[in-house]
């Protein structure tokens, strides 16, 4: 079982808005700024979207944003597109003995 | 461009040993933590070790402590994961990733370790 809890399927239409959750405690998301998000599309390579918790690395639409309160982290994608549909991975920094975790990842389907 | 490449997967059998190794090019190696991450297959990501600039801090995940040690030559440009008493479910897709702002910034497309009798 993923440290972080992540919805296993989200979808949404195209132009809509949704948003991807990830509950972990206050020894990893609730307790560091160090919230990260992955989107993978099948047979590729991860691909870093988000950074501490609400930044965007140079190249990422505008459209993929980033937030945290409590123990949640939070992906929202606005103005959904087909190239969004992929599985969407979060990651903290924990104060475990293992320092990086990962969610389970959550499959988004564009309808 | 920033490149990681990733060889050494393989066929093992239960118990025994590889060793990947990731080429880096196109960025100062030298100047970035790097990881290695995998994911067994139809499965998620899962974070294994990573490694400091130097090479003076690494840190694992518990399920692979005492089996796979984490090592870098600067002056290669390299990565590498030694991985000793391998376990069915070491089988995985690993991936070696450059770190940035405590996140994985760029990632290789992986080396496949399948690990069966």
């Amino acid at each position: 079982q993923s440290a972080l809890t992540q919805p296993a399927s989200v979808s949404g239409s195209p132009g809509q808005s949704i948003t991807i959750s990830c509950t972990g405690t206050s020894s990893d998301v609730g307790g560091y700024n160090y919230v990260s998000w992955y989107q993978q599309h099948p047979g590729k390579a991860p691909k870093l979207m988000i950074y501490e918790v609400s930044n965007r690395p140079s190249g990422v639409s505008n459209r993929f944003s980033g937030s945290k309160s409590g123990n949640t982290a939070s992906l929202t994608i606005s103005g959904l597109q087909a190239e969004d549909e992929a599985d969407y991975y979060c990651s903290s920094y924990t104060s475990s003995s293992t320092p990086w975790v990962f969610g389970g990842g959550t499959k988004l389907t564009v309808l | 461009e920033v490149q990681l490449v990733e060889s050494g997967g393989g066929l093992v059998q239960p118990g025994g040993s590889l060793r990947l190794s990731c080429a880096a090019s196109g960025f100062t190696f030298s100047s970035y933590w790097m990881s290695w991450v995998r994911q067994a297959p139809g499965k998620g990501l899962e974070w294994v070790a990573n490694i400091k600039q130097d090479g003076s801090e690494k840190y694992y995940v518990d399920s692979v402590k005492g089996r796979f040690t984490i090592s870098r030559d600067n002056a290669k440009n390299s990565l590498y994961l030694q991985m000793n008493s391998l376990r069915a479910e070491d089988t995985a897709l690993y991936y070696c990733a450059r770190e940035y702002f405590w996140a994985r910034e760029y990632w290789g497309q992986g080396t496949l370790v399948t690990v069966s009798s």
